[in-house]
């Protein structure tokens, strides 16, 4: 069963925390993005990478990391820097080139207490 | 700032109408457009995508392009309560860009 799976579903950080979002894909993409959704609010993007070992912020990058050490994998950590963290996250990817279809993981979302 | 718009609505049309959607965008070097729709809560879906100007039809659903006015439409016929959602318009670069979504509620 092919597709991008994220998780958790829902995570609660406390101030101060840094939290890792995990986004793995099985459709051999070549390509994985962060988009960050806030109410009544397209999509964002924090960061992307288009291969292994290589990745460039986004528009909204300050206060989240990332890494891209296998093709399936792209985590993105939200750091204790981020002021307002509270979102829906969404990981997608596509097989490469800019005329390809993006396609969405599940999403997750983050609330901090 | 590469740009996408689009207005927010809600747009509200009765069951069996036609809904239109509309979006415009900045970078008239774009190449690929495409819509998602998005319930809430979910993550967003894709319905269309269109490369070439005119139309192109699937089923309920038919895209527009139209790369000179730098404008691309989506018109959903026979319109369906489970039809109402937010439908984001996306156009490419190297990663997509989204406008804010337009909300649709149709009523039964």
């Amino acid at each position: 069963d092919g597709g991008i799976t994220q998780s958790p579903k829902y995570l609660f950080r406390k101030e101060g925390q840094n939290v890792t979002l995990s986004c793995e894909q099985n459709l051999n993409h070549d390509a994985m993005y962060w988009y960050r959704q806030d109410p009544g609010q397209g999509l964002r993007l924090i960061y992307y990478s288009q291969i292994v070992n290589d990745f460039q912020k986004g528009d909204i990058a300050e206060g989240y990391s990332v890494s891209r050490e296998k093709k399936e994998s792209f985590p993105l950590t939200v750091t204790s820097a981020q002021k307002n963290p509270t979102a829906f996250y969404l990981c997608a990817s596509r097989r490469g080139v800019s005329t390809d279809t993006q396609y969405f993981g599940p999403g997750t979302r983050l609330t901090v207490l | 700032q590469k740009e996408v718009e689009q207005n927010s609505g809600p747009l509200s049309v009765p069951e069996g109408a036609i809904a239109s959607l509309n979006c415009t965008y900045s970078d008239r070097g774009s190449q690929s457009f495409f819509w998602y729709r998005q319930y809430s809560g979910k993550s967003p879906e894709l319905i269309m995508s269109i490369y070439s100007n005119g139309d192109k039809e699937d089923g309920r659903f038919t895209a527009q392009l139209n790369k000179a006015s730098q404008y691309v439409s989506l018109l959903i016929r026979d319109s369906q309560p489970s039809d109402s959602a937010t439908y984001l318009c996306a156009v490419s670069g190297t990663a997509l860009i989204f406008g804010k979504g337009t909300t649709l509620s149709v009523s039964s």
